[in-house]
């Protein structure tokens, strides 16, 4: 079955430090791994989305995240973090039903 | 805004009443997706539909819950006989055939 793994439950950082939010899938076939973001009150909202090709994969707001198959794992990065960015972060990946299965998020407070 | 819409925002009730909750998904997408949410996990997925089709429900999806999107448009999510495990974050989503899901604001479940 189709899971997603996310080991930083909370992150605090302070404003310019650099991000590193981690994902491990466990899926059998092609995989297709999403990271969206929720602001506080907010909906979730898509930061990017990888399908197939370049295993870089470059989002809004700069973030981007690195696809290494060998290693079943999506992770999130982010060179210099901004106030901002305070969020509640989850990982994806979509099942053989095109359902989502969601990680159980990382909670990110950035202090100014 | 032509984004996911759902409603209510906010649903209080005693046990054992029963209660439907409505999404109007992003008009030209076909598919759309409910989701359940509790406080600390990720959105966990409950059913979707590819028009009025309904492809797949999970099995967190009991007999008190059913969904409908009849026409092909807005969907429907009852719960009867409604427990206090059923208080939660319930969530749609809609999404073009191989596009990412647009999420809506959810409807908070809270049952006295």
């Amino acid at each position: 079955a189709q899971s997603v793994s996310q080991h930083n439950h909370h992150v605090i950082l302070s404003e310019a430090a650099s991000l590193e939010l981690g994902c491990n899938y466990s899926y059998g076939g092609t995989v297709n791994l999403f990271w969206y973001v929720q602001y506080p009150g907010q909906h979730l909202q898509l930061l990017l989305k990888y399908f197939s090709g370049d295993p870089l994969v470059k989002g809004i707001k700069g973030f981007e995240a690195e696809f290494i198959k060998s290693k079943f794992s999506f992770n999130l990065r982010k060179p210099s973090v901004q106030w901002s960015d305070t969020a509640e972060y989850f990982c994806a990946v979509i099942g053989t039903g095109n359902q989502f299965y969601f990680g159980t998020g990382t909670s990110l407070t950035v202090i100014p | 805004d032509t984004g996911v819409s759902q409603d209510p925002r906010h649903k209080i009730t005693k046990r054992g009443q029963n209660v439907t909750f409505r999404c109007d998904p992003i008009s030209e997408h076909n598919r759309l997706y409910w989701y359940r949410q509790t406080l600390g996990q990720g959105p966990e997925f409950l059913t979707y539909f590819q028009n009025e089709a309904q492809l797949e429900k999970s099995r967190l999806l009991s007999d008190r819950f059913s969904a409908e999107r009849p026409k092909g448009s807005f969907s429907t999510l009852e719960i009867q006989r409604t427990e206090q495990g059923d208080s939660a974050m319930y969530l749609c989503a809609s999404s073009s055939l191989n596009g990412p899901q647009h999420f809506g604001d959810g409807t908070r479940l809270s049952i006295l």
